[in-house]
């Protein structure tokens, strides 16, 4: 049970076009799902919480107009890179904590590796 | 604020010697604590989780943490490695309070190298 799926596992565009990573709870309701951007060899930087049906709320230093995310359900978020550039490149995990648990047990997808070129 | 420290960035042992990875926390609240693994190109997987509960928690693969409240630690274990415990591990923190936007703090990682 509690699997995470991302989709896709991995893309490559070209500079100056939108990118789109879905995130799903495959088996379980999600109202909370978190979107973190890893760099080589480096650790985890939350960039956004969203809760579903309301407004993600961003962190300090991430552009909310460049990287869109939309909780459309209990079962899927979605994350837009929009105008991506060679920078944004990186790996993306999303995250999805199920409904009615009250220890932050968060649930991780495996991750989409975007190259922009 | 949260935070997590965890003491070096790779740690190596042999086959079959104990493992021991470090993590200090910084919390003004209660926390909940976590320990996750990582292989290559891949999300987070939970080895186990600290919920003030019993302060010694095991976990899957034969990992365990003991949550020292006087240290501020959670430091994990194995008695013994195996080769496919080669990965990346993060230590996290989260508050005990049940908010709607309650937040991982995640340390910077240590990888762990496993020798024949």
């Amino acid at each position: 049970g509690a699997v995470v799926s991302q989709h896709p596992s991995r893309v490559i565009c070209k500079s100056g076009t939108s990118v789109k990573i879905e995130c799903r709870s495959l088996d379980f309701q999600a109202t909370t799902m978190f979107w973190y951007r890893q760099f080589p060899k480096k650790s985890l930087m939350l960039m956004a919480t969203s809760n579903e049906g309301s407004k993600a709320t961003y962190e300090q230093g991430v552009e909310k107009d460049k990287f869109l995310i939309n909780h459309a359900s209990l079962t899927l978020s979605t994350l837009t890179v929009t105008s991506a550039h060679p920078e944004d490149s990186s790996f993306y995990i999303c995250s999805a904590r199920p409904a009615g648990v009250s220890y932050n047990e968060q649930f991780f997808g495996p991750g989409t590796r975007l190259t922009v070129l | 604020a949260q935070s997590v420290t965890q003491l070096g960035s790779h740690v190596s042992v042999s086959e079959g010697a104990l493992v021991l990875l470090r993590c200090n926390y910084s919390s003004s609240v209660p926390p909940y604590l976590f320990w996750y693994v990582q292989y290559p190109n891949q999300g987070l997987q939970l080895l186990l989780k600290y919920t003030s509960a019993a302060t010694l928690v095991k976990g899957i693969n034969g990992f365990e943490a003991e949550f020292k409240k006087s240290e501020t630690s959670f430091h994990l274990t194995k008695p013994s490695a195996h080769m496919s415990d080669a990965a990346e591990y993060f230590c996290a923190v989260s508050d005990q309070v049940n908010t709607g936007f309650q937040k991982l703090v995640f340390g910077t990682g240590t990888r762990l190298l496993v020798s024949p």
